[in-house]
């Protein structure tokens, strides 16, 4: 089993939409969980990230990490067409490195 | 600012070629890391650096070699390039700095093995 498994979808929604991306995982020692952004052909970008148990909200985005049930979230409002993109989920046990992905979400959001 | 530079953007090797990839950040971040990216598996740890001197496996180290002689610099080598080596590979630092949750990442490489 992986430690950390991701829908890899493909998914698409209309301009607008309310996006929920999901991951869970199985080594109860993470502690920090994160959401990257990559676009085609780019490395990973850090979009959000939750320590802990909780709900994170920047704009758009919420982050919420629900650790009892080793399940974690982001949802994305009023979804753009620049929001198309893959998203990763990743998680740690501590701070620095080893990061653990998942394999990642194709998000396409249609005009 | 430059961020985390990989180098070659893209490679074609032979079966049992010998190639290195270089990755340097200018952050002055004491961990770096090697991750190998293939579709449907997601981003794998290849090897990691917690500082200068300092390397250990990560999830998929057979068949590739890392050393840290300086702060900036985390080269990866392939001994012997097999085609199930054919892969995105992306270089990434962070700090404990920063919290250390938030890893940089270069732009990847595309390597080829035929």
């Amino acid at each position: 089993q992986k430690e950390v498994e991701q829908d890899p979808g493909p998914l698409s929604v209309p301009e607008g939409a309310i996006v929920s991306l999901n991951c869970t995982y199985s080594n109860s020692a993470f502690q920090y969980f994160m959401w990257y952004r990559q676009y085609s052909r780019k490395g990973p970008e850090l979009l959000m990230y939750t320590y802990s148990s909780g709900n994170k909200e920047d704009g758009r985005f919420t982050a919420q990490v629900d650790k009892s049930s080793k399940y974690i979230s982001l949802f994305i409002r009023d979804s753009q067409p620049s929001d198309s993109a893959t998203y990763l989920c990743a998680m740690s046990p501590f701070t620095g490195n080893q990061f653990y992905f998942g394999t990642g979400t194709s998000l396409t959001v249609i005009p | 600012n430059a961020g985390v530079t990989q180098t070659p953007k893209f490679q074609v090797l032979k079966t049992g070629q010998s190639m290195t990839l270089q990755c340097a950040q200018d952050m002055n971040h004491e961990y770096m890391s090697w991750y190998r990216q293939d579709p449907g598996m997601g981003l794998r740890l290849i090897h990691y650096s917690v500082g200068a001197g300092i390397t250990d496996q990560g999830e998929v180290p057979n068949g590739y070699n890392v050393s840290r002689s300086t702060t900036e610099d985390f080269p990866l080598r392939l001994l012997s390039a097999a085609p199930s080596q054919t892969s995105v590979y992306f270089c990434a630092s962070s700090s404990d700095r920063d919290r250390g949750t938030e890893a940089f990442f270069g732009q990847g490489t595309r390597l080829t093995v035929v």
